[in-house]
């Protein structure tokens, strides 16, 4: 069975940047597509992109790029989300989620991590 | 990018009663490509139904999905007071994807 598990809270100022870990087990690393998903205090979930280290791929919502980065080490089995110049609306829960590399675009995201809350404030 | 709309935003049943949630693509989606989830407070989501009707691991019979087109549908047959969550649609489409606003589903 697969588990995720991320990095503690953060606290960051405004303008600096932001890296969140996702450390997953009990299968094998290549096979996964990692997602990332916010969720903004009392909103809903927004998908911010993906990583798909078998093939070498990242993909981003619109909106995020140029801004995040994803990357992941194998050896490690994590992959790793950094967001850069933070403003107080970046402040929310980050989570990532696991899909299957090879049908990723229907399996849905499971299981996904615990969340990591970032607090972007002066 | 595709819009997902869902209807209604929030409901209020009893236990033994029957939920169904909407959800409404602004373009025309394949069934390959439309999951759903729920979310309870202080939670991650979890994974209810992908490809439009498929249940994911351990999840009920009573959790059921199904649509086409742009009108995709959830349905809980007889509600249980877990069943109390935040429910989430989700599409993909040209390597992008998106989620509903959420519906929330109390109960009484």
């Amino acid at each position: 069975q697969v588990h995720l598990v991320q990095s503690g809270a953060e606290v960051k100022k405004p303008g600096t940047s932001v890296k969140v870990s996702c450390k997953t087990s009990g299968g094998t690393f290549r096979s996964f597509a990692i997602h990332w998903v916010r969720q903004a205090p009392g909103q809903g979930l927004e998908w911010m992109g993906v990583i798909i280290p078998i093939f070498g791929t990242t993909n981003f919502a619109r909106k995020f790029q140029g801004r995040v980065t994803f990357t992941e080490d194998e050896s490690a089995s994590t992959a790793y989300m950094e967001l850069s110049s933070l403003t107080s609306e970046d402040t929310a829960i980050y989570f990532c989620a696991k899909s299957d590399a090879y049908t990723y675009a229907s399996g849905g995201f499971a299981p996904w991590g615990q969340g990591t809350l970032v607090t972007v404030s002066s | 990018e595709i819009v997902l709309t869902q209807s209604p935003g929030s409901l209020s049943l009893s236990p033994g009663e029957r939920a169904t949630l909407s959800c409404r693509t602004s373009q025309t989606i394949s069934t390959s490509y439309l999951a759903w989830y729920h979310q309870k407070p202080g939670q991650a989501p979890r994974l209810l139904i992908y490809a439009t009707s498929t249940r994911a691991t351990d999840i009920p019979d009573r959790f059921s999905g199904s649509g086409s087109g742009t009108d995709f549908t959830l349905t809980i047959s007889r509600l249980e007071p877990e069943d109390s969550a935040v429910y989430y649609c989700q599409q993909y489409h040209s390597a992008i994807w998106t989620f509903g606003q959420g519906t929330k589903v109390e109960i009484k």
